[in-house]
């Protein structure tokens, strides 16, 4: 089992361009997650998706959009990027609400 | 408005003594606390976790504790051992929501 896995790893952007973040996982979990770290700030929600085709805002939305493709995949899409949108990205699964979640190993998103 | 708190940013103890993480919540609602570890350019792995209807649970070295009325928690590791250093975060969930509120975070290095 791979568990979680994010494409790419690394990723520099100019200002106004856009991109799509990949997660997958194969532990048919049905609760998947995007989370950004910044600095002192621990991680914060960007969206959430309960289940294959409900996606829900989570913290920090804006900018952003995702699409629940299927029970495996959740993307993220930057449509025009900031620099304030510079930040490791992180997707998660969970089986359950309260259950713990498992994490990929982030994207690290620059953008000057 | 911190939600979570980890008022610690770093912690530094000595090969085989005690470690000792604290969290304070504000919000009432939050009846469901984890503990994740996360090591330099991975994601955040589960460690341990408390529902509020206990005061304490333990897992091998690392035993949680929860004191409602003082709305702490802290996260206890017996002894700590060199491998144990990383970044801890705590989170707060409340019953039935799928969104983690996670604080920002306390580095904590262990010396041999």
């Amino acid at each position: 089992n791979a568990g979680v896995t994010q494409t790419p790893k690394f990723q520099v952007l100019k200002t106004g361009q856009s991109m799509t973040l990949q997660c997958a996982q194969d532990m048919n979990h049905n609760s998947m997650y995007w989370y950004r770290q910044d600095p002192g700030m621990g991680l914060r929600l960007i969206y959430y998706s309960a289940s294959e085709g409900t996606t829900d805002k989570g913290e920090v939305p804006n900018g952003y959009n995702v699409s629940r493709l299927n029970k495996r995949e959740f993307s993220l899409r930057l449509e025009s990027a900031a620099p304030s949108q510079t930040s490791v990205y992180f997707c998660a699964s969970s089986e359950v609400t309260l259950g713990e979640q498992y994490f990929g190993p982030g994207t690290r998103l620059t953008v000057t | 408005d911190q939600q979570v708190k980890q008022n610690s940013p770093s912690l530094s103890v000595q090969e085989g003594r005690i470690s000792i993480l604290n969290c304070d919540y504000t919000n009432s609602m939050f009846d469901y606390f984890l503990w994740y570890k996360k090591y330099p350019a991975e994601g955040p792995t589960f460690l341990i976790s408390i529902s509020s209807i206990k005061d304490k649970n333990e897992d091998g070295r690392f035993t949680v504790f929860l004191n409602k009325s003082a709305k702490h928690l802290s996260l206890h590791i017996v002894p700590s051992q060199p491998g144990d250093s990383a970044v801890y975060f705590c989170a707060a969930t409340q019953g039935g929501s799928e969104k983690l509120v996670f604080g920002k975070g306390t580095k904590l290095t262990v010396n041999p």
